[in-house]
């Protein structure tokens, strides 16, 4: 079935340096990529989303990219803040016209004042 | 707006009991959904309902039900509550395909244990 498997699991990262959190999928039709975070005890939500007709995607410090060819989609975050810690999924729509969307398992990122 | 809500935010049941999870969106949306939230699981997809009227399975279905009450709500029900079900159960809405807006916007969550 489709799957969608995201690493790092866990990423600590020095205040104002980089994160990169990298997701492949299998379903080739997946035409749709959302990023989610969630702070703890919250709710998951949207950040920053991409289709497959676009390879980059940036909004002020966050930025996503996506290889079609190589199935894969990444998300970047620059100068990271405190605030930036929490948890953030990947996910990948299933064939078009199915409204279904598989996440990933989730990475869990702690910026280090 | 109040967007997605869910009721209830907390339940505790015993093994066997039954109990029928909430959710309204008042945003017009075309699509619900429900998922579980499981530690390093990430969110996995137990129902969704394409439009009012419909409702299929997705990842996880087994122990569950729905129904699609109206374009607003959309319920889960457990029949006989399993401690493998303990979870965070999610609701989400979003305007449907045809829109062109893909965001799927999720409701405060609940908590369920069943012991």
């Amino acid at each position: 079935g489709e799957n969608v498997e995201q690493h790092p699991s866990t990423l600590s990262v020095q205040e104002g340096d980089s994160a990169v959190i990298k997701c492949t999928y299998s379903d080739s039709a997946s035409n749709y990529f959302p990023w989610y975070k969630q702070e703890l005890g919250k709710r998951p939500q949207l950040i920053i989303d991409i289709r497959s007709n676009v390879g980059e995607k940036k909004d002020q410090r966050i930025a996503v990219t996506l290889n079609k060819t190589a199935k894969h989609f990444s998300l970047h975050i620059t100068e990271t803040q405190p605030e930036d810690s929490a948890v953030y999924f990947c996910a990948a729509s299933i064939s078009p016209g199915t409204y279904k969307y598989i996440f990933g398992t989730g990475t869990r990122l702690k910026v280090l004042a | 707006n109040a967007g997605v809500t869910q009721t209830p935010k907390f339940q505790v049941l015993k093994t066997g009991q039954s109990m029928t999870l909430q959710c309204a969106q008042d945003m017009n949306h075309n699509s619900m959904y429900w998922y579980r939230q499981d530690p390093g699981m990430g969110l996995r997809l137990i129902y969704y309902s394409a439009s009012e009227g419909t409702t299929d399975k997705g990842e996880v279905p087994n122990g569950y039900n729905v129904s699609r009450l109206n374009k607003r709500e959309f319920s889960l029900r457990l029949e006989s509550a399993a401690p493998s079900q303990t979870s965070v159960y999610f609701c989400a809405s979003r305007f449907g395909a045809s829109s062109g807006n893909n965001e799927q916007f999720f409701g405060p969550g609940t908590r369920l244990t069943v012991l």
